[in-house]
Order: C-alpha cells, then structure tokens, then sequence
C-alpha cells in the first residue's frame, strides 16, 4: 500500500530565512509526487509535481522540491520565506496510471517577523 | 473560468438523515474525486472516478456513495450520516494526460457537522 510520511507537525521560520518542508513516500514503483498548500480557510492549489525526468522540480511561488529515490523523498524547499507562506503543506503520492491519491497529514509552516 | 464548485458550502444535519453534496466541473475532466479533511490526519481520498460510470474506491469509502452520470457532475451520497462523517469534504478533478501536461482544481470545500 502507498503512503506518505511528514515527519514535522509544525515548523516555525523567521521571514526572509530557508525552508525545508521533509517528505517520504512508500510506493512499490516509481510514483507521481506533489506538494500542495493551503492556507487558512481555503482549498488547495498545487504548488508542484515530480512525474519523470529531473529530479529537480520547480513550482509556483518560488518552491522546488527534490525527488531522491535512494531515500524516498521528495523535500519540499524555498530560499527565502515570505509571510504569506505561512499555511499548511501536503505532500501527496500517486502511482501511474492509478487514480488513488494518498497525502501526508501535513506540516503547518509559521513565518514569524 | 475553470473550476470545481460544491454545493452546500456549510451544512448542518441530523444522524440518520440521508444527504447529498454536488460537486461539478466546467473543464470537461475525466477524473474527479471526493476526500474528506480532519486534523492530524491530512486528506484521505474517499471515492473516484475515471469517467462516467466508473468508479472505484479510495481509503475511507465506508458510509458514503457516489455516482458518476455525467462527465461534469459528481456527488457524495450519505445515506445515513453519522457524527463520525463530520469533517470538511473536497471535490477535485484532473484533466490531461497522467504526467505533465496534467491539471488538477479542487473544490472550495463543503464543512458538515453531523448532531
């Protein structure tokens, strides 16, 4: 069965520092990977995904992720947080051609001034 | 404007009483699916649906139907809502190829609380 671990809870960042925001999947096979947000009292938008290819993946508001199938991971990361990052991440894993899309319980990411 | 809309928003019932959330897409989508929120445990797919009239379950299909009669629409059916059900429900869709050219819209939520 597929599953998807985020280790963090909760992550607390100064603005203006990094992120990483941890990932591991179990998949008996190459898996589609993505990271989606939400910020309070919204839905979700999809900030990226992993198919095939580079490993590196770039996204939407300046996020990329990298995929490392030796470690199962796929680390969500951002150079410089900004205050409305502040939400709470999914990363979710789903295997080709398969409809079953399983997420992680989330990290919620607080910016603090 | 492309989007998933679900209909209600905010309910509030009984146990027992049977209801149904709607959700529809104006994007032509072959795939569309229901999940459910609750904290500490992320979102679990519940139903989805590769097309019309088809069908499969995701993790937590116990309590809740679905059915898929049209390309656009597909509801959540709960014959006899329990407390257990309460939670925040999401309706998504997908249209493209599996990969990149993939697109993906969620539903804005529908928050019910069962008594």
């Amino acid at each position: 069965a597929q599953s998807v671990t985020q280790p963090d809870i909760h992550i607390t960042v100064s603005e203006g520092a990094s992120l990483e925001l941890r990932c591991n999947y179990s998949y008996g096979a190459t898996p589609y990977l993505f990271w989606y947000v939400q910020s309070p009292g919204q839905g979700l938008q999809l900030l990226l995904k992993y198919f095939s290819g580079d490993t590196l993946v770039q996204g939407i508001k300046g996020f990329e992720a990298e995929f490392k199938r030796s470690q199962s991971s796929f680390n969500l990361r951002k150079p410089s947080v900004h205050w409305s990052d502040a939400a709470e991440y999914f990363c979710a894993v789903r295997g080709y051609g398969n409809e079953k899309l399983t997420f992680g319980t989330g990290t919620r990411l607080t910016i603090i001034p | 404007e492309a989007q998933v809309t679900q209909n209600p928003r905010y309910l509030i019932t009984v146990t027992g009483k049977k209801l149904t959330v709607t959700c529809s897409q104006n994007m032509n989508h072959e795939y569309m699916s229901w999940y459910r929120q609750d904290p500490g445990l992320g979102l679990r797919q519940i139903y989805y649906s590769m097309n019309v009239e088809v069908t499969d379950k995701g993790d937590v299909p116990e309590g809740y139907k679905v059915s898929r009669k049209e390309k656009r629409n597909f509801p959540l059916i709960l014959e006899s809502p329990s407390p257990n059900q309460t939670s925040l429900y999401f309706c998504a869709s997908r249209g493209g190829t599996s990969g990149r050219t993939e697109t993906q819209y969620f539903g804005p939520g529908t928050r019910l609380l069962v008594l």
